[in-house]
C-alpha cells in the first residue's frame, strides 16, 4: 500500500534552518508529483510548493519563493523540504502529499511538527 | 488568484442528520479541479472527493459532492459519529488553494 512516513518532529531557533523528509513507499516513485502543505496551531491548510521526483524540477508558491529547497533521491524514494530564515510564524506541521492526476493530493505523511523559537 | 470561501464556518448538527458544505470560488474553473478533504484533530487531511464529485477509494457514498463554475456543495447524507470534523474544500491550478475549512460539530 502507498504510505508516506515523515521524519520527526524538530525544534529550532529563528533564523536557523531546517530540513524535513518524506520517505515513500508502494509506488513507482519517479511516476507522481510531490506536494508540501503547512498547517499552523488551529489554522488552515497552505500550499508550499511541488516536486517532480522524475525530472527534479519544482515550483514553489510564491510565500516561500527564495526561503524553501524541495529535493529528491530516487534510490530511497525520498523528498526533503527545506526551509531557511526561521521564523516564528513557520511554527506549523509540515505535510508531504502524492499528487493524483494533477487534480488532488489521495495519500498523505503522518507529518512533521517544526517549531520555531525566539 | 482563486479564493475559495467555504461557508458555514461551524455547522452543528445531529448523527442521522444531513450536512450541506459550501464551497465559492472568486473565480470560474473547472469541476476537475475542485476536492474535498476531511481533517480530524492530530491527523493529517483524508481525501474524500475529487474531480468536484469523484468518491475517492473507501469513501462512504454517504458522502457526495457537486457543482460547477464557482459554486460547490459536499452533502452527507446521514451523518456518523466520525464525519465530525473539519472539511477543507481544494482548488488545483497553477497552485493549490484551500478555503478556511467547515468545522462539522455535534449540536
Amino acid at each position: 500500500q502507498v504510505q508516506l512516513v515523515q521524519s520527526g518532529a524538530e525544534v529550532k531557533k529563528a533564523g536557523a534552518s531546517v530540513k524535513v523528509s518524506c520517505k515513500t513507499s508502494g509506488y513507482t516513485f519517479t511516476n507522481y508529483y510531490l506536494h508540501w502543505v503547512r498547517q499552523a496551531p488551529g489554522q488552515g491548510l497552505e500550499w508550499m510548493g511541488i516536486f517532480n521526483p522524475n525530472a527534479g524540477n519544482t515550483i514553489y508558491s510564491q510565500k516561500f519563493q527564495g526561503r524553501v529547497t524541495m529535493t529528491g533521491d530516487t534510490s530511497t524514494s525520498t523528498v526533503y523540504m527545506e526551509l531557511n530564515s526561521l521564523r516564528s510564524e513557520d511554527t506549523a506541521v509540515y505535510y508531504c502529499a502524492r499528487d493524483h492526476e494533477s487534480s488532488c493530493l489521495d495519500h498523505w505523511g503522518q507529518g512533521t511538527l517544526v517549531t520555531v523559537s525566539s | 488568484e482563486i479564493v475559495l470561501t467555504q461557508s458555514p464556518g461551524t455547522l452543528s448538527l445531529s448523527p442521522g442528520e444531513r450536512a450541506t458544505l459550501s464551497c465559492r470560488a472568486s473565480q470560474d474553473f473547472s469541476r476537475s479541479n475542485l476536492a474535498w478533504y476531511q481533517q480530524k484533530p492530530g491527523q493529517a487531511p483524508r481525501l474524500l472527493i475529487y474531480g468536484s464529485a469523484n468518491r475517492a477509494t473507501g469513501i462512504p457514498d454517504r458522502f457526495s459532492g457537486s457543482g460547477s463554475g464557482t459554486d460547490f456543495t459536499l452533502t452527507i447524507s446521514r451523518l456518523e459519529p466520525e464525519d465530525f470534523a473539519v472539511y477543507y474544500c481544494q482548488y488545483y491550478g497553477n497552485s493549490l488553494r484551500f478555503g478556511r475549512g467547515t468545522k462539522l460539530e455535534i449540536k
